[in-house]
């Protein structure tokens, strides 16, 4: 049974680009969360979803920053137009389903905006 | 808003020891849930144990146990039988209903386990 996949693993952006990262939820998991790690901090929770709904988007930046959980396909979080304090780690998780307080973490993606 | 404070930034330890990594909350809710991650160096963030606020029995795994004082708010966590594997970034984590199953995160510890 594969864990939580995110992809890509090592992402190196320009500023003003976009970055694009990607997370596949663990099987039977409906629920994805995103959080950001900075470099010698906690995580961060950024936003929670289900498929085709975003649930909390409390910690999301206001601006640049979206999310989303299609139908079918992993979620996305882009951010666009980098800047150089996005760099960071993000991490997925995902757990089963609704009071399911268990996350499971993917391996995270390293943004690192030149 | 509920926070996690983890007082200690790095603690170490001797192979086969035993090390207490200590952890407070601040909620006004009465079910919640606690858990601490592992974070090795190769970042992975690992489920190391997790204790539900309705249960008095403290949680066990394997080497692994907690200390829940729930009128304290304190959440400790004890490493026993040291392993120089266990060596990683520990982090206090906490959810309750009513912030939807979003975790907070304490600043975490960083544990040496020494040969």
């Amino acid at each position: 049974n594969a864990g939580v996949m995110q992809n890509p693993r090592h992402l190196v952006r320009r500023r003003g680009q976009e970055a694009r990262l990607r997370c596949s939820p663990m099987k039977g998991h409906s629920h994805v969360y995103w959080y950001r790690q900075l470099p010698e901090e906690g995580l961060k929770f950024m936003v929670y979803l289900q498929k085709e709904n975003i649930i909390d988007e409390s910690g999301m930046p206001k601006e640049r920053f979206s999310a989303e959980f299609p139908k079918e396909g992993p979620s996305i979080l882009r951010i666009q137009q980098v800047v150089r304090g996005d760099s960071a780690a993000y991490f997925c998780a995902s757990s089963q389903g609704y009071r399911q307080y268990e996350q499971y973490f993917g391996p995270g993606t390293r943004l690192t905006v030149t | 808003a509920q926070t996690v404070t983890q007082s200690q930034p790095e603690m170490s330890v001797q192979e086969a020891e035993t090390v207490t990594l200590s952890c407070t909350y601040d909620t006004s809710e009465s079910n919640y849930y606690l858990f601490w991650y592992k974070q090795p160096p190769s970042r992975q963030m690992i489920l190391v144990i997790r204790q539900e606020a309705y249960k008095q029995q403290n949680a066990t795994e394997n080497r692994f146990s907690v200390n829940f004082q729930k009128a304290a708010k304190s959440f400790s966590l004890k490493i026993s039988d040291s392993q120089l594997g266990d060596t990683a970034m520990y982090f206090c984590a906490f959810t309750q209903e009513t912030s939807g199953s979003r975790l907070t995160f304490g600043e975490g510890t960083q544990l040496t386990v020494n040969p």
